[in-house]
């Protein structure tokens, strides 16, 4: 079945830092991928999305590419800052008829030190 | 407008009794999801709703688990006798209408039940 793997955590940079966080994923057809971000104590919230192959999402700094010869979607962003320590989950969207559950990767948890 | 709303935030139960999570979707969207967060874990889908009617319930535990979602009111997820091992965050996610292109769907903050 589809499946989405990612980088373990947690992963600690300083402020300023480049981040890459992995994704990459086994999908029958062409589904779309996000990234979602959990910030402590709150719910999801959508960061980016790509429908289709060489897209580019990005957001606040973010940005991922999906990459249908790698199987890939990486989350990167040039100067991380302390307000974007969080959880990220990559995600894609199994496209079964009408249903378009999302598959899930276990999260990066990602801490910015000033 | 109106984000999903999700309630209660934070939900106690002793084992053995009911649980009831309410998600409100974001207005005019009528296809609803439920994914279960378990500690150190990622999200797994546990069921896909539209309007009257349970599309996709391959996620949801066979037994004490209900999912609904009324023609009129909030979409329900039930969980009867509860045990510890239900104690998770649940979010409700929903998106706007069959064959929408980009398949995004927009979450509620979540339930958090704790089962003591």
């Amino acid at each position: 079945g589809n499946s989405v793997t990612q980088m373990e955590g947690p992963v600690t940079l300083s402020e300023e830092a480049f981040l890459t966080i992995n994704c990459t994923y086994t999908a029958t057809g062409y589904p779309s991928l996000f990234w979602y971000v959990q910030y402590p104590g709150e719910g999801l919230q959508l960061l980016l999305k790509a429908t289709k192959a060489d897209d580019k999402g990005s957001n606040k700094g973010f940005e991922a590419t999906y990459r249908k010869e790698t199987t890939s979607f990486h989350l990167e962003k040039g100067s991380v800052q302390v307000s974007d320590s969080a959880v990220y989950f990559c995600a894609l969207s199994d496209r079964d008829g009408n249903n378009r559950k999302l598959i899930w990767g276990l999260g990066t948890s990602l801490a910015v030190n000033p | 407008n109106a984000g999903v709303m999700q309630n209660p935030r934070h939900l106690v139960r002793r084992r053995g009794q009911e649980a009831r999570l309410r998600c409100s979707p974001v207005k005019g969207h009528s296809h609803v999801y439920w994914y279960r967060q378990l500690p150190e874990e990622g999200l797994k889908f546990m069921v896909y709703l539209q309007k009257e009617n349970i599309i996709d319930e391959s996620g949801m535990p066979k037994e004490r688990f209900s999912a609904e979602f009324p023609k009129e009111g909030p979409s329900i997820l039930r969980i009867q006798q509860v045990v510890r091992g239900d104690s998770a965050a649940y979010f409700c996610a929903s998106s706007p209408r069959v064959g929408d292109p980009t398949d995004t769907q927009y979450f509620g903050p979540g339930t958090r039940l704790t089962v003591l």
